[in-house]
């Protein structure tokens, strides 16, 4: 079906320590999972995606891992830093409708 | 390459007026979408396009909001009548082929509702 959760709604973290955001979509048929920061007043912007036929992907300080059987990806953030502050939405599609479904969003506070 | 382009980027009307959004997808881009977002939430999806065919239309408020994409080109959204409730930002973004794709989002238009 049509739903994405996405968990925390807020996340407050100290310089230097780890961030992690979950999501859980529905359709089993997904396949590709992107995150994308939105920073204040500003577009989207994919930050890094995944597709199903991998487990985990890295790029840098950010890392995605994605559970096919559970149905759930998470977004991996190490040493933060005050800039990576934002809000991080996941999407998932829904292929009975072939769209894309976006999570309410993460609002991540990075405390220098 | 150049981005996806939206104007105007903010617009303020009073209730009941009519309002036109205009974007202008990356050049060979097949899909585009336009979104609503209110503020502190994600994008709700309100039309998509592959080409100048509509894929899902099934969150637009089709008694007032209206879409077209012309030539398989460029968009347009048209609000008429607005709601007060229809303030949010409204934005564009197109992907190369399909919707299990990155997606490229435009600046958006802020639109305020009076």
């Amino acid at each position: 079906g049509e739903n994405v959760e996405q968990h925390p709604s807020t996340l407050s973290v100290q310089e230097g320590d780890s961030a992690v955001i979950k999501c859980t979509y529905s359709d089993s048929a997904s396949n590709y999972f992107p995150w994308y920061k939105q920073e204040l007043g500003k577009r989207p912007q994919l930050i890094i995606d995944i597709r199903s036929n991998v487990g985990e992907k890295k790029d840098q300080r950010i890392a995605v891992t994605l559970n096919k059987t559970a149905k759930h990806f998470s977004l991996h953030i190490t040493e933060t830093q005050p800039e990576d502050s934002a809000v991080y939405f996941c999407a998932a599609p829904y292929t009975g409708g072939f769209k894309t479904i976006f999570g309410a969003g993460t609002r991540l506070f990075v405390k220098a | 390459e150049a981005g996806v382009a939206q104007s105007p980027r903010y617009k303020i009307i009073e209730k009941r007026q009519s309002v036109a959004f205009w974007c202008n997808p990356i050049s060979g881009h097949a899909t585009l979408y336009w979104y609503q977002q209110i503020l502190g939430q994600g994008p709700k999806l309100l039309i998509q396009f592959q080409n100048n065919g509509v894929v899902d239309d099934s969150q637009l408020p089709k008694d007032r909001f209206s879409a077209e994409r012309l030539k398989g080109v460029d968009s347009t959204l048209k609000i008429q009548p607005a709601k007060l409730e229809d303030s949010a930002v409204y934005l564009c973004a197109s992907s190369l082929a399909g919707y299990q794709e990155t997606q490229y989002f435009g600046p958006g238009t802020r639109l305020l509702v009076l």
